[in-house]
């Protein structure tokens, strides 16, 4: 059964790095999704993409954050410069033919900012 | 702006026994409503979806959900829980969109 899979499953790194998250939706999905949990609160959604650029994005994406899809498998999530309080899960996610469509999540990566 | 309410953190049942979930939201118009399941080391499944149509939808797993608009509710049931049903459980709003809005999730227990 297809599956969405990320890399790293835990990234540790220094206050100020960038880091660049991973994640291969199910091949043949055209919409993909970043969403993160911040330990022991909500699952919050970043942002949408679909066509190669942002269709959607919340508050909480701002210009620390940015989407690539490089090639044609994968889907990255980087942060410029990160704080204390970008520790968090980070969630992948992609549905077939439009965001009504069931969205499949990835495992996730576990980010932890020191 | 919309909520989504998941009173209850956690949730204890005897396998075999029936369960309940409780969500309620806050939003004018008709939402879209989703409940989905997280077990450890996993990603987030969609149990069931409500965009329109019959109140009472069936999901995957045994699971079905009842839309009550007088209630603002969108409960999460199941007549007779398995060990494998212990995870963590979200409801899920969107607002004119598809895309969901969490609540902070309930943990179910089961004990044997």
């Amino acid at each position: 059964e297809p599956e969405v899979t990320q890399t790293p499953s835990h990234q540790v790194t220094q206050m100020g790095q960038e880091v660049i998250l991973r994640c291969v939706p199910i091949s043949n999905h055209l919409y993909f999704y970043w969403y993160r949990q911040i330990l022991g609160q909500k699952v919050e959604f970043l942002v949408s993409f679909y066509n190669n650029e942002i269709s959607e994005k919340s508050e909480i994406f701002d210009d620390q954050f940015s989407v690539e899809r490089p090639d044609g498998s994968n889907f990255t999530l980087k942060i410029r410069s990160t704080k204390l309080e970008d520790s968090a899960m980070y969630f992948c996610a992609s549905s077939r033919d439009s965001p009504g469509d069931e969205q499949f999540f990835g495992p996730g990566t576990r980010l932890t900012v020191l | 702006a919309q909520s989504v309410t998941q009173p209850d953190i956690h949730i204890t049942v005897s396998e075999g026994a029936s369960l309940e979930l409780r969500c309620n939201y806050s939003y004018g118009a008709t939402p879209y409503l989703f409940w989905y399941v997280q077990s450890p080391g996993q990603g987030l499944q969609l149990l069931l979806k409500y965009f329109s149509g019959d109140t009472l939808v069936q999901g995957i797993k045994g699971f079905e959900a009842e839309f009550k608009r007088s209630q603002s509710s969108f409960n999460l049931r199941k007549p007779s829980v398995h060990w494998s049903d212990a995870a963590e459980y979200f409801c899920a709003v969107g607002e004119g969109s598809y895309i969901p809005t969490f609540g902070r999730g309930t943990s179910l227990i089961v004990h044997p």
